[in-house]
């Protein structure tokens, strides 16, 4: 398997665009989930996903960030209107949980600039 | 609440052993999970220990005293490519929402 695939790789945007960042999870893994990381704030979970269910979106920081998981193997991040203050990396990681497995693989990020 | 403290750096030299603590405040948990990251990159998952005692896995160790509130992270034989910021991170029960602490950036020096 090639991993969690997030895309694109780097995204730079004006204030008041919207902004869509997409992940494709590890096939078979029934866990997905949306972190931001900023230096001020670290690594935030934003949402999580189970079997394309949302979960908990108590992260998500206002009703401008939305996310959908489809399918199995496909999720957005959508951010609309974007803000400066939204830049930051936003890796999607997925797992598969049994028992108290709880390794989760990341991908490599997405760097939001928001200019 | 959940919270976890690491140092925020610590600086060794090659072929050293360092220990990278995390304490913790949380009403319970599954177990105590390491991530390293390079600059750049993603987190990678180093290890987890669901029971007190110790966890080894190759040049590194995971410790963890759910009576102290307490884990570390210890990396032995340290290599420049050691050079990381390492994280420790839990599961509160009752969920999969995994918190992580802020981080700490490891310096190896030669």
């Amino acid at each position: 398997d090639a991993g969690v695939i997030q895309s694109p790789r780097h995204e730079v945007t004006e204030m008041g665009q919207e902004v869509t960042l997409r992940c494709k999870p590890i096939s078979g893994h029934d866990y997905l989930f949306w972190y931001r990381q900023t230096m001020m704030r670290g690594l935030e979970l934003l949402i999580y996903f189970n079997n394309n269910v949302p979960i908990d979106d108590s992260g998500m920081p206002e009703d401008r960030f939305s996310a959908k998981m489809p399918n199995a193997s496909f999720s957005t991040l959508k951010i609309q209107p974007s803000e400066p203050r939204d830049s930051a990396v936003y890796f999607c990681a997925s797992s598969f949980h049994r028992g108290q497995n709880t390794e989760a693989f990341f991908g490599q990020g997405t760097r939001l600039t928001v200019v | 609440g959940q919270s976890l403290e690491q140092p925020s750096e610590v600086t060794a030299v090659e072929g050293a052993i360092v220990q990278i603590n995390c304490t913790y405040q949380t009403s319970g948990f599954y177990g105590l999970s390491w991530y390293q990251q390079h600059d750049g990159g993603a987190p990678t998952f180093l290890s987890y220990n669901a029971l007190d005692g110790l966890e080894e896995t190759g040049r590194f160790s995971s410790f963890l005293s759910r009576s102290d509130s307490y884990g570390y992270l210890l990396l032995q034989e340290l290599q420049m490519k050691d050079s990381a910021s390492y994280f420790c991170a839990v599961r509160p029960t009752g969920g999969f929402k995994t918190i992580f602490g802020a981080g700490t950036r490891l310096f190896v020096k030669a």
